[in-house]
């Protein structure tokens, strides 16, 4: 059974960085892409960015709203994707998930995590 | 960015009704599109992936159709464990979701 378990939020301040974890089992992690998506309070979804699997180089894509402030990698070893996130802003404040792609030329999220909420506020 | 127009926002149905909702592109995404459930409190359920290709394990219930930028999500006969927002997803180019559609029982 594929899983995936976000971890690593809370309550951060404005300008501060905060490290998402997402550990996967139940599928060859290292197979996979994966994303990030995160909803706002209220609002709709939104995606973050993601990683490619290392046989096409492990690069990264960001949405605009997050680019040069968030990076995304892996650990293929350990099954684990994290978001590192800098230079947070209050307009971060959303519940995060990881997903997993459905492929590196299709990011479309076929599996997601529960969700872990970052609460960016002064 | 690709915009992602659903409509409408919100519909009221009774159970067993036929419920059908749109979702737009702003450029010819071909068939790069998902549609997902997202109930208050649980993480998104992909329905939907390449327009019209049924996830495994979701029911037959739901339908995808379109391609190029009209895209329409239908619930052939409304449960009460259907009510839930549904948000479309191009993957066209760097994904954008659309703004969600909530259903709820009339």
């Amino acid at each position: 059974e594929v899983q995936l378990v976000e971890s690593g939020g809370g309550l951060v301040q404005p300008g501060r960085s905060l490290r998402l974890s997402c550990t996967a089992s139940g599928f060859t992690f290292g197979d996979y892409a994966m994303s990030w998506v995160r909803q706002a309070p209220g609002k709709g979804l939104e995606w973050v960015g993601f990683i490619r699997s290392k046989t096409y180089g492990g690069t990264t894509e960001y949405a605009a709203s997050v680019k040069g402030r968030f990076t995304i990698s892996r650990d293929d070893s350990e099954s684990i994707a994290y978001l590192q996130m800098d230079s947070l802003k209050t307009e971060d404040t959303a519940v995060y998930y990881c997903t997993r792609d459905l492929s590196v030329w299709e990011l479309s999220f076929d599996y997601w995590g529960q969700g872990t909420l970052v609460t960016v506020s002064s | 960015d690709i915009q992602m127009t659903q409509s409408p926002s919100s519909l009221s149905a009774s159970i067993g009704d036929r419920v059908s909702f749109t979702c737009q592109a702003s450029q010819d995404i071909g068939n790069y599109l998902s549609w997902y459930q997202k109930k208050p409190g649980k993480a998104p359920k992909l329905l939907i992936f390449d327009a019209s290709n049924l996830k495994t394990g979701v029911p037959s219930n739901f339908r995808g159709s379109g391609s190029g930028t009209d895209f329409t999500f239908t619930i052939s006969s409304l449960q009460p464990e259907d009510i839930a927002t549904y948000y479309c997803q191009q993957y066209s180019h760097l994904p954008t979701f659309g703004g969600g559609t909530k259903v709820e029982i009339k």
